[in-house]
């Protein structure tokens, strides 16, 4: 049964920062990864998407993904108080089914 | 685009009674829909997986006995809380996938609270 865990459960980061946010997941199946981000009182909302080893980058944000130590993480660079939200990882194993962690609260203050 | 919509988006109900809720996607084909349950830890279950042509799947702590769920088409899904109590408390999130495509789109969800 896939087990996926997000570290930390909360970040405080001033205006500006890097901010790191970790997942980690069980099935070494594993195909396809996500990070979704919550805005408060929003819908979960797909922010960037990996399927294999390696880095990407979309504008201040980047995905690392390693299989073979079952790890993902997103990085922001330039952290701005409107990416405060709650940010959820997300792994498929083939088929239908994603299983999302428990989510980190990022709270960036100016 | 792709939009899940889903209602109502509050509600709230005595201890032990039945709530339903109803999900409808738009703009694509819901092959699946999974329903997840995000509890005021903000902690994110899974509560059932939901395929077209397939068994609707529940996870572990969760039986379609608690939550009967129907996906009827590709377009609507609605899930019961049936005999509701404190600990079912949370937003019920709907999210849906075509065949094609990777990624979940989400409903806002429908805030249980209750009494």
């Amino acid at each position: 049964q896939q087990n996926v865990q997000q570290s930390p459960e909360s970040l405080i980061v001033p205006e500006g920062a890097r901010t790191s946010l970790n997942c980690t997941f069980s099935d070494s199946a594993s195909q396809y990864f996500w990070w979704y981000r919550q805005h408060s009182g929003k819908a979960p909302k797909a922010l960037m998407s990996i399927f294999s080893n390696g880095e990407k980058e979309e504008g201040r944000f980047t995905i690392h993904l390693n299989k073979a130590s079952l790890h993902f993480s997103l990085h922001i660079r330039d952290s701005q108080p409107s990416d405060s939200a709650l940010y959820l990882c997300a792994v498929r194993t083939g088929g239908y089914k994603v299983v999302f962690g428990s989510g980190t609260r990022l709270l960036v203050s100016p | 685009g792709a939009l899940v919509y889903q209602y109502p988006r509050r509600t709230i109900c005595k201890s032990g009674t039945s709530m339903r809720m109803e999900c409808q996607a738009v703009g694509f084909q819901a092959t699946s829909v999974a329903w997840y349950r995000q509890s005021p830890q903000k902690t994110f279950e899974l509560i059932a997986l939901s395929t077209v042509n397939s068994a609707i799947k529940y996870e572990q702590n969760f039986t379609q006995e608690k939550f009967p769920i129907s996906h009827p088409n590709l377009s609507f899904s609605s899930m019961t809380v049936l005999n509701a109590y404190l600990e079912d408390r949370g937003l019920y999130l709907c999210g849906a996938r075509d065949g094609g495509n990777t990624e979940v789109f989400f409903g806002k969800g429908t805030r249980l609270t209750v009494v």
